[in-house]
């Protein structure tokens, strides 16, 4: 299927900062989704977006559509030890199918 | 309340058994996914189906079986034939829009001793 590369792999950080992660695509998507996974549960979509150069906030989280298309950012400000969880992004190909990047896997330290 | 259920959550089972994973929402979605999750790496699709009677295969399907008899309920079989069937196994639904959107359970861990 269709490959998301998503980066970094994992990240520790303190209470307190602001957090990056991006996932970048070979193929134009329309819409970038991304999901969060608490520890052993399943993903929770956080933030949709269907717009190239589009820029959504939902609360501490801000994630981008990029211009190219091919690629998607998210945010998050002023973490707290809640935000702890592995990040998703994702995107559609062929019809209703959906291909997830591999995650980022955030610790926050209080 | 709207949303998907999974049973069981945890589930364990000896090498050479069939084992099935249920899956029902009753979120009228006529969409229904089953994922495999490893540590360390993304969802990959086992099979999906987008309406009663139908299914298809994603990209791991083989050692794996389904059915969509109802609109409401999608159950996953891993077969014997399943190499490494030790994992975290997710249902999702969406409304089959173009947004891609799914709606996850909260998944059901299978350990093979």
């Amino acid at each position: 299927g269709q490959q998301l590369n998503q980066s970094p792999q994992s990240m520790f950080i303190q209470e307190g900062e602001d957090v990056s992660m991006n996932c970048t695509s070979s193929s134009i998507f329309n819409t970038w989704l991304w999901y969060k996974q608490d520890p052993g549960e399943g993903p929770v979509l956080l933030i949709a977006l269907y717009k190239a150069g589009e820029l959504t906030s939902n609360g501490r989280l801000t994630a981008q559509f990029g211009i190219t298309r091919k690629d998607s950012f998210l945010n998050i400000s002023a973490s707290i030890p809640s935000d702890v969880g592995i990040y998703f992004c994702a995107g559609p190909y062929s019809g209703s199918r959906l291909t997830f990047g591999e995650g980022t896997q955030l610790t926050v330290n209080p | 309340d709207g949303g998907i259920t999974q049973s069981p959550k945890y589930l364990f089972r000896k090498e050479g058994q069939n084992v099935t994973l249920s899956c029902e929402q009753n979120l009228n979605h006529d969409a229904m996914y089953w994922y495999r999750q490893d540590p360390g790496q993304g969802l990959r699709l086992i099979y999906y189906s987008q309406i009663v009677n139908d299914f298809q295969k994603g990209d791991i399907a083989e050692g794996y079986s389904v059915s969509r008899e109802k609109k409401e309920s999608f159950p996953l079989t891993v077969t014997s034939a399943q190499k490494n069937p030790t994992a975290f196994y997710l249902c999702a639904s969406s409304n089959g829009g173009g947004s891609g959107e799914l709606f996850f359970g909260e998944g059901s861990r299978l350990t093979v001793l």
